[in-house]
């Protein structure tokens, strides 16, 4: 049973290019979360999704940046005309749903911006 | 505003010790709260989950207690092995409707010297 999928595992670009990270949460896992790791810091919630829909985006920037999880597919977190202060680890979590379920954590995407 | 706090920064303690990893939050207000272990250039692995309404929750050599009340929890893991080395990271999931996503500490770093 496939964890949490992410791809490219390593993305670099520069600036002012456009950024496309993948997630495929667990088989069976409807609801994806997506945080951003600056380094030397914390964990910060960005989005949450279930299929089709974004329920929560109140931690993601306001431009630049959009997230979606379609019906078939991978979910997308596309951050355009990328600055330096993008890079960072971007981690993916899918859970089956509900508040009560864990989240389960994918190996990230480092995003270096040169 | 929920803030999460871990202390120590960083911990170094010789093999087969019995050691404590601590973790606080300032909002009571709290679904549950996810331990995980973060391994250098990896994602996060989950360790234990506790419910609010749970005291505490046991996984082989750990042991995660809540205190909700008092905004705590502890992370006690028995007889160390160097294969513990990694960061350890405690998260808390909000009660509010909708708010799935988790708030991060920003990390235990333990080192067990052989």
């Amino acid at each position: 049973n496939a964890g949490v999928m992410q791809n490219p595992r390593h993305l670099v670009r520069r600036r002012g290019q456009e950024a496309r990270l993948r997630c495929s949460p667990m088989k069976g896992h409807s609801h994806v979360y997506w945080y951003r790791q600056l380094p030397e810091e914390g964990l910060k919630f960005m989005v949450y999704l279930q299929k089709e829909n974004i329920i929560d985006e109140s931690g993601m920037p306001k431009e630049r940046f959009s997230a979606e999880f379609p019906k078939e597919g991978p979910s997308i977190l596309r951050i355009q005309q990328v600055v330096r202060g993008d890079s960072a680890a971007y981690f993916c979590a899918s859970s089956p749903g509900g508040a009560h379920q864990p989240q389960h954590f994918g190996d990230g995407t480092r995003l270096s911006i040169l | 505003k929920q803030e999460v706090t871990q202390i120590p920064a960083a911990l170094s303690v010789p093999e087969g010790e019995n050691l404590v990893l601590n973790c606080s939050f300032t909002d009571s207000a709290i679904y549950n709260l996810q331990w995980f272990r973060q391994d250098p250039g990896k994602g996060l692995t989950s360790l234990l989950l506790i419910q609010s309404s749970q005291r505490e929750q046991t996984s082989g050599r750990l042991n995660a207690s809540l205190d909700k009340s008092s905004g705590r929890s502890t992370l006690y893991i028995a007889a160390s092995q160097p294969g513990d080395s990694a960061t350890y990271l405690c998260a808390v999931r909000r009660t509010q409707t909708g708010a799935n996503n988790l708030f991060f500490g920003t990390g235990t770093r333990l080192t067990v010297i052989p």
